[in-house]
């Protein structure tokens, strides 16, 4: 069964610490997506990439968060330094362009920064 | 802002009665998607309308498309409490080979047994 697989599932830290999220996309899929769920702000898109490659990194604050594919089945999303505004949750998800642009989404990183 | 637009915001139905949701976008688009959230859980991929079709079936899902109107709803016939949860639409955008999509703000879908 075919899925998307983020860890870790829920991350509590302090302000100011490190956050590393990671994401395993579906084998063979080569456009990934990084999104973050608040009440507030709804889903909101922080990066993409395809075929490793960012397109399009605009919604993601560059002064602390960072996004990147060390190889095709990782992706890591970073938060340096933490903040309790930080607190959502980050949604990965992968696709195949060639599939109308479905999206495959992992389970989520629930990330509370205190 | 390419966000879509839902409505309602949440709706309340029983068991066995129609939802109907409605979604609203601002521009040209590829195809138009629908997706379910469940509580503490990622989005699914329900069915997906080429903006060629105007109306799309998928068991006891039902979308209609009016780019006129730049408009789409979705339509779950005789619910069931497991249908509950929230629907987002989702749209491709403008911009030729761009692969990300735009999410409304979703309806929260409350079917009482």
């Amino acid at each position: 069964d075919a899925r998307v697989t983020q860890t870790p599932r829920h991350k509590v830290t302090e302000m100011g610490q490190e956050v590393t999220m990671r994401c395993q996309p579906i084998l063979g899929h080569n456009t990934v997506f990084w999104y973050r769920q608040t009440m507030m702000q709804g889903l909101e898109l922080l990066a993409y990439f395809r075929n490793r490659a960012p397109l399009d990194d605009s919604g993601m604050p560059k002064d602390r968060f960072s996004a990147e594919m060390p190889d095709a089945t990782l992706a890591t999303l970073k938060i340096q330094p933490s903040e309790p505004r930080d607190s959502a949750v980050y949604f990965c998800a992968s696709g195949l362009p060639g599939q109308g642009n479905i999206q495959y989404f992992g389970a989520g990183t629930r990330l509370s920064v205190l | 802002s390419q966000q879509g637009e839902e409505d309602p915001q949440a709706l309340s139905i029983q068991e066995g009665e129609n939802a109907t949701m409605n979604c609203s976008y601002k521009t040209s688009i590829n195809n138009l998607q629908w997706y379910r959230q469940n509580s503490g859980r990622g989005l699914v991929h329900l069915i997906l309308i080429r903006s060629n079709e105007r109306e799309k079936h998928s068991g006891r899902l039902r979308v209609t498309l009016d780019t006129s109107k730049k408009s789409s709803s979705l339509l779950i016939t005789a619910s069931r409490a497991a249908d509950t949860a929230s629907y987002f639409c989702a749209h491709t955008g403008d911009q030729t080979g761009a692969n990300n999509l735009f999410f409304g703000t979703g309806t929260r879908l409350t079917v009482i047994p």
